[in-house]
This record gives structure tokens, C-alpha cells and sequence, in this order.
């Protein structure tokens, strides 16, 4: 059993809906990422935190927004979206945020937007 | 744009057999290279990490790193079924990021 749990694995929601997706890693790291997976295109980085502070943002799209509480929880609130955003979300921890540490992934929330 | 190349297979290997993936990375500046396995529907889990230049060896699994080239591989001896799955290649270095490939599909017959 992974040391990252992610809820939900699955949702479906329309465009108008608002969702948010929740990552707790219980390793005692100090970086979580989100990810976002399509089908035969590599992992996409989303967010990086570091100790509770964004330190990277991937251009990513409005309509996705972190929240990071403390250095265990890590969410992704999710509001309007579009069809092409139907993914595998991944979080991820390492132990201190940088490019050389070992990521260790949560199992992921297959998210479906109709 | 720092990028990891693989090919995306599927690659398919009798049982028995060594399975050998391949890697290249385009930013001289990496220093870390992981070997994730991903099976259908499931997350990813490491199952190496390398920094140095030469062989790894951990079990049936050995990863090589050639800076010089910019390449790294995973070889896996007396391939099974269940290592049937997709393999992605990871490089690190300066900055909060992993560059991930897009994967190699590796199949194993029985």
C-alpha cells in the first residue's frame, strides 16, 4: 500500500461542476507535486510545493486551483472544466522538492468530464 | 525544452528472456535518472534510481548510465509476465522537477 493516498480514484462531472481532489502523503515529506496524465503523452507536471509554497506552476489553466494546508495534504480544486481535461490526476511527494529526489506517486483520481 | 525520448514499443519479449529499454535526455545538466513501471490503470512506483555514471544492479533489474551519450537503460533478466507494463524513464537536476518520458509499452509472452 502506497504511502500517498489520493480520494477520489474516480469522478465524472460535467463542465458547470465543481470538484476538488484531495492527495495525503504519509512519508514526512516536504514536496508534493500534481500531475496530470494522458493517454501515450508523458506525465505533466501541474504544481510543485515545497513546504506549503508553490514553486512551480506550469502554465497551467485557471480552472485548476491548488490548495496546499500543510505539508501532508495536498488538493486540486476543479471548476468549468473542459472535455480535454478527462485525465489521470497523480499526486506525488519527495522528501525535499528537489530535481534530483526520488517521487513516490499516489494512486491517482481517473477524472471523466462529459 | 527539456525533453526524454522513448520509444513507445510495444516492445515484446518471450518469458525468460532480458528485456532492454532505452532512454535518451536532451538537458546535459540532469543528474538523477529513475526507471518508474506503471501497469494499465494504476499509478506509477520507482524501480531504480541512478546518478552515476555505469551499472545498477538491484535484483533482476540493472539500469545504465552513459552522460556522455545522454542515455539510460533498464535491463531485466529472466523477463516474466507480470513485468508486462509500461515503463517510464525519468531524468532530474537543477530546479524542483522530474522530465518524464511518454513510456515504453513492454510485453512479455509466455
Amino acid at each position: 500500500e502506497t504511502g500517498v493516498t489520493q480520494t477520489p480514484r474516480h469522478l465524472v462531472m460535467g463542465m458547470t461542476n465543481k470538484k476538488s481532489l484531495k492527495c495525503e502523503q504519509h512519508l514526512g515529506h516536504n514536496a508534493m507535486y500534481w500531475y496530470k496524465q494522458s493517454a501515450k503523452k508523458p506525465l505533466e507536471l501541474m504544481f510543485v510545493y515545497s513546504l506549503e509554497e508553490r514553486v512551480e506552476n506550469n502554465s497551467v489553466p485557471s480552472r485548476f486551483s491548488p490548495e496546499c494546508p500543510n505539508s501532508s495534504h495536498l488538493f486540486l480544486h476543479l471548476h468549468t472544466l473542459q472535455p480535454e481535461d478527462s485525465a489521470l490526476y497523480l499526486c506525488a511527494s519527495s522528501p525535499s522538492g528537489g530535481g534530483t529526489d526520488t517521487q513516490y506517486f499516489g494512486p491517482g483520481t481517473r477524472l471523466t468530464v462529459l | 525544452q527539456k525533453e526524454v525520448e522513448q520509444n513507445s514499443g510495444p516492445l515484446s519479449v518471450p518469458e525468460g528472456a532480458i528485456a532492454s529499454l532505452n532512454c535518451t535526455y536532451s538537458d546535459r545538466g540532469s543528474q538523477s535518472f529513475f526507471w518508474y513501471r506503471q501497469y494499465s490503470g494504476k499509478s506509477p512506483e520507482l524501480i531504480m534510481f541512478i546518478y552515476s555514471n555505469g551499472d545498477k544492479e538491484d535484483g533482476r533489474f540493472t539500469a545504465q548510465l552513459n552522460k556522455a551519450s545522454q542515455y539510460v537503460s533498464l535491463l531485466i533478466r529472466d523477463s516474466q509476465p507480470s513485468d508486462s507494463a509500461t515503463y517510464l524513464c525519468a531524468a532530474g537536476g537543477g530546479g524542483n522537477k522530474l522530465v518524464f518520458g511518454a513510456g515504453t509499452i513492454l510485453r512479455v509472452k509466455s
